[in-house]
């Protein structure tokens, strides 16, 4: 079975720094893999969703890589803001629309 | 597009009594799940349809729970009867055919 693992669980940056979210998976077999952006007593939001034949996307401030070789994904943000503040997650779809996700990171952005 | 429904927004029930929670795909979608996210447990795929057939109900917890899509545009999820460790909040999306799935804004459930 699918494994997602995200790490750090929880993240704390002053505003305007640079940050680099993990995400890591057990089978390379996806079909593609999803961010999300979760806010606390909201429903998900998706950010990124990178197929499995590329590398990156890219939406404004925000840059996701997938390196489906080696079962790891990174989500960029530049220039964080107290509005980036929620919590992050990511998803793997394999075959059947079958997303599996990950447990989040917590990122609290200080202004 | 008004994007996925789903109602109601928080729900308080009694254990054993029945629970039915609702959703409306995005229009023109094909596809549409149900998830479950616990602190525990993060979040889990229960069920998924496609074109209004159930495809794949094995995250499906028990017999107390079931699911239908009567139309395109309308699904339930029903726990009967309702246990306090049903207490969760149960996400409902929708997607047209394998792209990107869009989150409604859930339904948090409690079970006392």
């Amino acid at each position: 079975k699918q494994e997602v693992t995200q790490i750090p669980a929880a993240l704390s940056v002053p505003e305007g720094e640079n940050l680099v979210l993990n995400c890591s998976f057990t089978d390379s077999a996806i079909y593609n893999l999803q961010w999300f952006r979760q806010d606390p007593g909201k429903g998900l939001t998706s950010l990124l969703l990178i197929q499995s034949s590329q590398r990156e996307q890219t939406s404004g401030r925000l840059n996701a890589s997938l390196d489906k070789s080696s079962g790891r994904s990174t989500l960029y943000i530049a220039a964080s803001q107290p509005g980036d503040s929620a919590t992050y997650l990511c998803a793997v779809e394999t075959g059947a629309n079958n997303l599996f996700f990950g447990t989040g990171t917590r990122l609290t952005v200080i202004p | 597009d008004a994007g996925v429904i789903q109602s109601p927004r928080h729900e308080v029930t009694e254990m054993g009594q029945e629970v039915t929670l609702r959703c409306k795909p995005i229009s023109g979608h094909n596809s549409l799940f149900w998830y479950r996210q616990t602190m525990m447990r993060g979040l889990e795929l229960l069920i998924y349809f496609n074109n209004n057939v159930p495809i794949d109900d094995s995250g499906m917890p028990e017999d107390r729970f079931s699911a239908k899509m009567p139309n395109a545009s309308f699904s339930t999820l029903k726990i009967q009867p309702s246990e306090p460790r049903d207490s969760a909040v149960y996400f409902c999306a929708s997607s047209l055919s394998l792209d990107e799935q869009f989150f409604g804004p859930g339904t948090r459930l409690t079970v006392l």
